[in-house]
């Protein structure tokens, strides 16, 4: 049992370029999100998503897409990276369907800088 | 969306008990109160959450007052293992929420010997 895994683990990008980041877990969890955190931030909910081929806005979601066309795996694509977007990127999963938020599993991030 | 306010940082020696307080004043009637730990170069890690009164788990007591504009973190007899960064939640799920769940900035213990 895995739990949240990310890949890659750390990317350096030039201004322009794109990759996907991808996340998967094996706890058959509903409930899949997509954070950035910046130092002195907290974290900040990118995308997330409450289950297979849905996904939803979170506080920044601006320059990132996501897809869940699967339940375990989600996916945090960046277009056309900018430096703005150096950050360490965390997945997480829960399960859901009720209204205490449940305890959310967290990956071990990825640390992308883009130059 | 309830927003949260917790100290920057905070200093305990080992041994000690450590109260943290968040305090949340516009909380809403179907809000949780969750708390993360999360330790540098790795990802948040659940500690406890509650609802009202108090909630007692293997690692942590969580204080909630009746009026629940504040809630209170305690940490019994902390090791230099519980420094990390230490962050209160408030909110639903995020279906309910619509993806506006929170972790503000966080509150950064320091446990010295």
């Amino acid at each position: 049992n895995a739990g949240v895994t990310q890949t890659p683990k750390f990317r350096v990008l030039k201004t322009g370029q794109s990759m996907t980041l991808l996340c998967a877990q094996d706890m058959n969890h509903e409930y899949m999100y997509w954070y950035r955190q910046d130092p002195g931030m907290g974290l900040r909910l990118i995308h997330y998503s409450v289950g297979e081929g849905t996904t939803a806005k979170g506080e920044v979601p601006d320059g990132y897409n996501v897809s869940r066309l699967k339940k375990q795996n989600f996916l945090l694509g960046l277009e056309s990276a900018a430096p703005s977007q150096t950050s360490v990127y965390f997945c997480a999963s829960s399960y859901g369907g009720s209204s205490s938020p449940y305890e959310q599993y967290f990956g071990p991030g990825t640390r992308l800088t883009v130059t | 969306l309830a927003k949260t306010t917790q100290p920057i940082s905070m200093d305990s020696y080992e041994g000690q008990e450590v109260n943290i307080t968040c305090s949340h004043n516009n909380i809403a009637t179907n809000d949780y109160i969750t708390w993360y730990q999360q330790f540098p170069s790795q990802g948040p890690r659940f500690i406890i959450q509650g609802y009202k009164t108090k909630v007692t788990n293997e690692v942590a007591s969580l204080f909630i007052p009746a009026d629940r504009k504040s809630s209170t973190l305690s940490l019994p007899r902390v090791s230099l293992s519980d420094t990390a960064v230490y962050y209160c939640l408030v909110g639903q799920n995020y279906y309910n929420q619509g993806g506006k769940l929170i972790f503000g900035q966080g509150t950064e213990l320091s446990v010295k010997p």
